[in-house]
């Protein structure tokens, strides 16, 4: 079982909808959790980061973490054609030295048509 | 706004021969990591400091990686030996404690 797991996609959705991106891991530990957008050939950017249980808002962008489900999700509202890129969940366990190693999923490709 | 910034951009070697690469995290994270990355996967942990220690180390990394952080500053990656598996983008980060990390631009490197 890899410890980050998302569907790969792609993910399709037209404009103006709600994209849902999900993501599980298997450390019950984990104590931190971040979503990255990636365009192709760049690096990652940090969109949303998650430490409790529930909703996390942050403009067009929700995250959602249920730690008894090991699951989070990211919802993207009123979807854009520039969010068009892979997202990255990620997860950070609680590593033996007191920190932290961070664990990324494959990611997702969400394409937003026009 | 200085961010992370890395060097080189892109770097292609022959097989065998040794590579080094530079990271220059923001300046006032304590908190330098290193990642590799290969096309359709995310980020794979290599490494990180926490000021000039270095706290963890993949299982994964062989012995021709090494990383080094002198001054609890800049950091760099050395490979020596570089085989053709070891091209991908190598990517740094940097944090404020265990807070949120952010990323360099990555180098990209190319073993022929």
């Amino acid at each position: 079982q890899k410890e980050v797991e998302q569907n790969s996609g792609p993910l399709s959705v037209p404009e103006g909808a709600i994209a849902s991106l999900n993501c599980t891991y298997s450390d019950r530990g984990s104590q931190s959790f971040f979503w990255y957008r990636q365009y192709s050939g760049k690096s990652p950017e940090l969109i949303m980061s998650i430490y409790s249980n529930g909703d996390k808002e942050d403009g067009r962008f929700t995250a959602q973490l249920n730690k008894a489900s090991q699951y989070v999700s990211l919802l993207i509202r009123d979807s854009q054609p520039s969010d068009s890129a892979t997202y990255l969940c990620a997860v950070t366990p609680l590593g033996r030295t007191g920190g932290f190693k961070t664990i990324f999923g494959a990611g997702t490709r969400l394409f937003v048509k026009a | 706004d200085t961010g992370v910034s890395q060097d080189p951009r892109h770097k292609i070697t022959k097989r065998g021969q040794n590579v080094t690469f530079r990271c220059d995290p923001i300046s006032e994270h304590n908190r330098l990591y290193w990642y590799r990355q290969t096309l359709g996967q995310g980020p794979e942990f290599l490494t990180y400091f926490q000021n000039e220690a270095q706290l963890e180390k993949s299982r994964l990394l062989s012995d021709r990686f090494s990383a080094e952080r002198p001054k609890g500053s800049f950091s760099t990656l050395e490979i020596q030996r570089t085989e053709q598996g070891d091209s991908a983008m190598y990517l740094c980060a940097s944090s404020s404690g265990v807070a949120e990390q952010y990323f360099g631009p990555g180098t990209r490197l190319t073993v022929t």
